[in-house]
């Protein structure tokens, strides 16, 4: 079955850049969508076919992918950023997740 | 804006049927397509599967033998039962609306354990 890898975790401070990388084989040639968790909370969308955002999600949230790399960005990051984040494409007819990266905002 | 709520037994014993319902609110269920997901701390997060209002619905492999899924559109209800269960089976279900490739909206999530 197909493999979808990030890092178990991310830190980064308070106004800064956080950049959340998930890894496939040719996953350039899939489409990835992103979610983020919060503690006690149901996943919530972020990022949809690689680069779009639902709407009203803050522009600070955006996806990109480069060879076998799909990333998520998250810009200026805040407190409330603070979460689990989830990749996750369409393989084989099924939903295929990542393991998961914790955000941690120092 | 549609909301999703899961119900059903949060205590299951093992080798025996567990069953859930999604209430979907706020939307007509013959709109959309919808899913079943977990989340232990085991496996993290695992698709289940996902039904269409055909009736029509794609299993992940790992779970095909014992998983069925049924929507009741006169109700508004998706359902979700899954056999024998095991230790194993010990979750957090979601059940969330899907798009063809992505998990569009989710449930609140309903702790199930599996215990006897």
């Amino acid at each position: 079955s197909y493999l979808l890898t990030q890092p178990p975790s991310v830190s980064v401070a308070p106004g800064e850049t956080a950049r959340i990388t998930c890894g496939g084989n040719n996953i350039g040639s899939k489409s990835v969508h992103w979610y983020q968790q919060k503690p006690g909370q149901a996943p919530v969308l972020v990022i949809y076919y690689d680069t779009d955002r639902p709407s009203g999600f803050p522009e600070r949230f955006s996806g990109s992918k480069s060879g076998n790399t799909a990333t998520l960005t998250i810009s200026r990051v805040e407190a409330g950023d603070e979460a689990d984040y989830y990749c996750q494409v369409w393989d084989t007819n099924s939903v295929v997740f990542g393991g998961g990266t914790k955000l941690t905002v120092l | 804006q549609v909301q999703l709520q899961e119900s059903g037994p949060g205590l299951v014993k093992p080798s025996e049927t567990l069953s859930l319902a999604c209430n979907v609110s706020g939307g007509s269920i013959s709109r959309y397509h919808w899913s079943w997901i977990r989340q232990s701390a085991a496996k993290g997060l695992e698709w289940i599967g996902r039904i269409y209002v055909s009736g029509r619905a794609d299993y992940n492999p790992s779970l095909r033998s014992r998983v069925s899924m049924s929507v009741d559109t006169s109700k508004n209800q998706f359902f979700l039962k899954l056999i024998s269960v095991t230790a194993a089976d010990t979750a957090v279900y979601y059940c969330a609306r899907s798009d063809l490739e992505y998990l569009q909206q989710w449930g609140q999530g309903t702790q199930v354990t599996v215990s006897s």
